[in-house]
């Protein structure tokens, strides 16, 4: 079954805790994004990756980090999470270069940092 | 900056009525329109995608339309069901180079279709 895969769902943290919510993909697509969601803000993205080895900022990139060493996984990283960082999150795939298809999106991550 | 905007934020119909969702948006110079459902505590699931070349799309019951010169497209989902009930989002994506994978979502419109 094509899927996007993200883990953990759920996370209850305190701050500066370093986590990594993982994000894997097996449609084979080159282009992969992270979004936040938060009330009344609606769907904003972190960041955003066009292939392996390659990844550029999104609208609020601020306290996360991201690598894609591998065409299928993008791990979104939060090295010292703060409250302001308590979202839910999204990770998202399509097929189409710079994300010009389809965009799949995983079931989401809930975030609290204490 | 590109501001994308859909009118209104929620919607209540009874069921059988015709569904009428609005998305706007401020630069015309956009790749594609892609329009998404989201239920409640679950992901994003796309509908739609209009191609900038494109006019409409349709899948079933659900047509969307777009006008780029105007900034504007419209998603209509005939004969609503109460399984319509979700959050509708639209997106859009960019050509400008310094645009290029960068999406923006409007904040969506929240659907009820009562029995």
């Amino acid at each position: 079954e094509a899927q996007v895969t993200q883990n953990p769902r759920y996370l209850i943290t305190v701050t500066g805790k370093k986590l990594t919510v993982t994000c894997s993909q097996n449609m084979n697509h080159e282009y992969m994004s992270w979004y936040r969601q938060d009330p009344g803000l609606g769907l904003r993205q972190i960041y955003y990756s066009m292939n392996v080895e390659v990844t550029d900022k999104g609208d609020v990139p601020e306290g996360y980090k991201v690598s894609r060493k591998e065409k299928r996984n993008f791990p979104l990283i939060l090295e010292s999470p703060s409250p302001n960082q308590t979202s839910l999150y999204f990770c998202a795939s399509s097929y189409g270069a710079a994300g010009t298809g389809e965009l799949f999106f995983g079931e989401g991550s809930r975030l609290t940092v204490l | 900056k590109q501001e994308v905007t859909q009118i209104p934020a929620a919607l209540s119909v009874p069921e059988g009525e015709n569904l009428v969702l609005n998305c706007s948006f401020t630069d015309s110079a956009i790749y594609n329109l892609q329009w998404f459902r989201q239920d409640p505590g679950k992901g994003l699931t796309s509908l739609l995608l209009i191609q900038s070349s494109q006019r409409e799309q349709t899948s079933g019951r659900l047509n969307a339309s777009l006008d780029k010169s105007s900034g504007r497209s419209t998603l209509y989902i005939a004969a609503s069901q109460p399984g319509d009930s979700a959050t509708y989002l639209c997106a859009v994506i960019r050509t400008t180079t310094d645009s290029w994978g960068k999406f923006q979502f409007g904040a969506g419109t929240q659907v009820v279709v009562t029995p």
